[in-house]
């Protein structure tokens, strides 16, 4: 079974800009959520989807937002870039619902985005 | 979320046990010990989990205290494959839906160089 892809794997941007990120969880997978990792931050929650709807929301900007499609892929987009929104954006898919069950969940190898 | 303090880094021999510490002494009854691992360049790989008694699988041990307020994640034949950045974090098990400010985060781990 094939794991969990995210692509670009690595993007670079200006400030001012948008980005969309996109991520395909494992097959029959439904939730898939969104993080993002810096090193000052750590792994911080951005938010999940799960039967295209949005489930859970971590404490992110508006700038920050998702969705998913009927066959579980999702997107993430960043609209107004930041210098601060340079990171690593993974996606992480799960068969079920809840961000909590961390043992479920299947992390793919993140997208590099850089801010200039 | 209980929070959780770990060494930044840590040294150990090829084919030694790696022991790595993890402090969580506001934790509450009903929260579990996840521990996470993440190799360069990729997501974060689940290890083990456990609410009160130790535990053990095919990748690791995990030893909480009898109070429950630290644990150690215990890699019996360390290779040079488990270098990585190990983060130990807390959480209650089970799903959970919807929660506008629903927040999982990660701390900043422990660097674990396997050494040859």
């Amino acid at each position: 079974k094939a794991g969990v892809t995210q692509t670009p794997r690595y993007l670079i941007k200006t400030r001012g800009q948008q980005v969309t990120l996109s991520c395909s969880p494992i097959s029959g997978h439904r939730s898939v959520s969104w993080y993002q990792q810096t090193p000052g931050q750590g792994l911080q929650f951005l938010f999940e989807y799960f039967s295209e709807t949005q489930r859970n929301k971590g404490n992110f900007p508006g700038r920050f937002s998702g969705r998913q499609f009927s066959n579980s892929r999702s997107e993430m987009n960043v609209s107004t870039l930041e210098l601060g929104d340079s990171a690593l954006y993974l996606c992480a898919s799960s068969s079920r619902a809840g961000t909590v069950t961390l043992n479920e969940q299947f992390f793919g190898p993140g997208t590099r985005l850089t801010v200039l | 979320d209980a929070k959780t303090t770990q060494p930044p880094s840590m040294d150990c021999a090829e084919g030694r046990a790696a022991n790595l510490p993890c402090n969580h002494s506001t934790i509450s009854g009903n929260e579990y010990v996840y521990w996470y691992r993440q190799i360069h360049s990729q997501g974060p790989q689940y290890i083990i989990h456990g609410l009160k008694n130790n535990e053990t699988n095919e990748m690791a041990s995990l030893i909480i205290t009898e109070d429950r307020k630290s644990s150690t994640l215990i890699l019996p034949h360390a290779t040079l494959r488990d270098t990585a950045v190990y983060y130990c974090i807390v959480r209650v098990a089970g799903g959970t839906s919807g929660g506008s400010n629903y927040k999982l985060t990660f701390g900043k781990g422990t660097l674990l160089t396997v050494n040859p």
